[in-house]
Parts: C-alpha cells; sequence; structure tokens
C-alpha cells in the first residue's frame, strides 16, 4: 500500500462537467499539496495546506477549488475546465513543509484529459 | 531565466557508462538542494540530497558549486534501470521547493 493514494487515477471530463480528485495519505504528515505536472513541463505547484489549513495559493483559476477536512485528506473540485488544463495532477504530502529534508511523498497521480 | 534549469536529454548511454547531469537555479540564496527520480508513469521520488560538501551514495555522486550556481548528479555503472527522468529541486527563498522540468536517462543494453 503506497503512502498517498489518489483516486480518480484517470479522468476524462467535458469543459461542462464537475468533478473532484481525492487524495489520501496515511503516514502522519501535517503539509498536503497539489502540483500539476504538463509534458516537458516542471511540477508547478498549486496549492499547500499545513495543518488543514491553506498556506499557499501560486494564483491558481478559480475553477480548480481544493478543499481540506483534515490533515490525511485534500481534494481537488473541478469545474468549467478548459483543454489546457488536461495534465498529470500530482498530490503529495510531508512532514512540516519538507523543506530541511526536501522529502515529498507523492501519489501516482490523477490523469485529466478535458474535452 | 527560470528558476530551475535541466537539459532535457534525453542522454542515451549503454550499461556500465557514467553519465553526468547538471542544474543551474537562479536565486543565489537557495538554501537547499535535492534529485528526485520519476519513472514512466510513475511518481517522484526523493533520490538524495545535496550537501556543501557533496555527497555519495552507491553509484550516485552528488555535488553543489554555489559560485556558478549549479548542482549536479554522477551516476556510474549505468543500469538499465537507472533509466528514469530525474529531476533537480531547490529549496528557493527558503520556503518553497522548485522543480526542474527533469532530464531523461535512458540506458540501453
Amino acid at each position: 500500500e503506497t503512502g498517498v493514494t489518489q483516486t480518480p487515477r484517470h479522468l476524462v471530463m467535458g469543459m461542462t462537467n464537475k468533478k473532484s480528485l481525492k487524495c489520501e495519505q496515511h503516514l502522519g504528515h501535517n503539509a498536503m499539496y497539489w502540483y500539476k505536472q504538463s509534458a516537458k513541463k516542471p511540477l508547478e505547484l498549486m496549492f499547500v495546506y499545513n495543518f488543514k489549513e491553506q498556506t499557499e495559493n501560486n494564483s491558481v483559476p478559480s475553477r480548480f477549488s481544493p478543499e481540506c477536512p483534515n490533515s490525511s485528506h485534500l481534494f481537488l473540485h473541478l469545474h468549467t475546465l478548459q483543454p489546457e488544463d488536461s495534465a498529470l495532477y500530482l498530490c503529495a504530502s510531508s512532514q512540516d513543509r519538507g523543506l530541511v529534508t526536501g522529502e515529498l511523498f507523492f501519489g501516482e497521480g490523477s490523469r485529466l484529459t478535458v474535452l | 531565466r527560470k528558476e530551475v534549469e535541466q537539459d532535457p536529454g534525453p542522454f542515451n548511454v549503454p550499461e556500465g557508462a557514467t553519465v553526468a547531469f547538471n542544474c543551474t537555479y537562479s536565486n543565489s540564496a537557495s538554501q537547499s538542494f535535492f534529485w528526485y527520480r520519476q519513472d514512466c508513469r510513475k511518481e517522484p521520488k526523493l533520490l538524495m540530497s545535496v550537501y556543501s560538501s557533496g555527497n555519495e551514495d552507491g553509484r550516485f555522486t552528488a555535488q553543489l558549486n554555489r559560485a556558478s550556481q549549479y548542482i549536479s548528479l554522477l551516476i556510474r555503472d549505468s543500469k538499465l534501470s537507472d533509466s528514469a527522468t530525474y529531476l533537480c529541486v531547490v529549496n528557493q527563498y527558503g520556503n518553497k521547493l522548485v522543480f526542474g522540468a527533469g532530464t531523461i536517462l535512458r540506458v540501453k543494453s
């Protein structure tokens, strides 16, 4: 069992749909993250939560809406997405912010295709 | 200039070869540095930290050159299983991990 699990692994949606990505971590970490990974581009940090509180929002469009009900669960609610939002969405967790150890634990990702 | 820049490759090398990747970073005040590995269709995983004095982990050696603002990763005696994308990660500004786009390594028999 991986420490960070994401569902669904694959998602295809139309531009008018509403869907959600789910992430759960079993590592007892207090920080959770959403990253976007597009082909040949660096991982883009989207949101950071620390002890359930959002501490960072990297100018992400409002069509992406995160939710963190507790330190173990993180959601990314999607609505009226654009085709350019198609990408691999990675959830990660770390103890504190991982800034000293550099160790983020990633889930396997949710591959999103927007038609 | 990109915050963290890597040669995308791919680096195609035979088994047993030695290969090295560099990564440059823009902020001279960056505090800590790391290499991650991402296998095809898998998630990134921490490979090793990069210490100021350089450090080694088996066949892997990481080095930091603060004056020229780059870090390097050297892989000796390459194995087929080393084929992956290697991501350079820099703690810029003290509060944010910034990822490079990665360097693709393909080791061939």
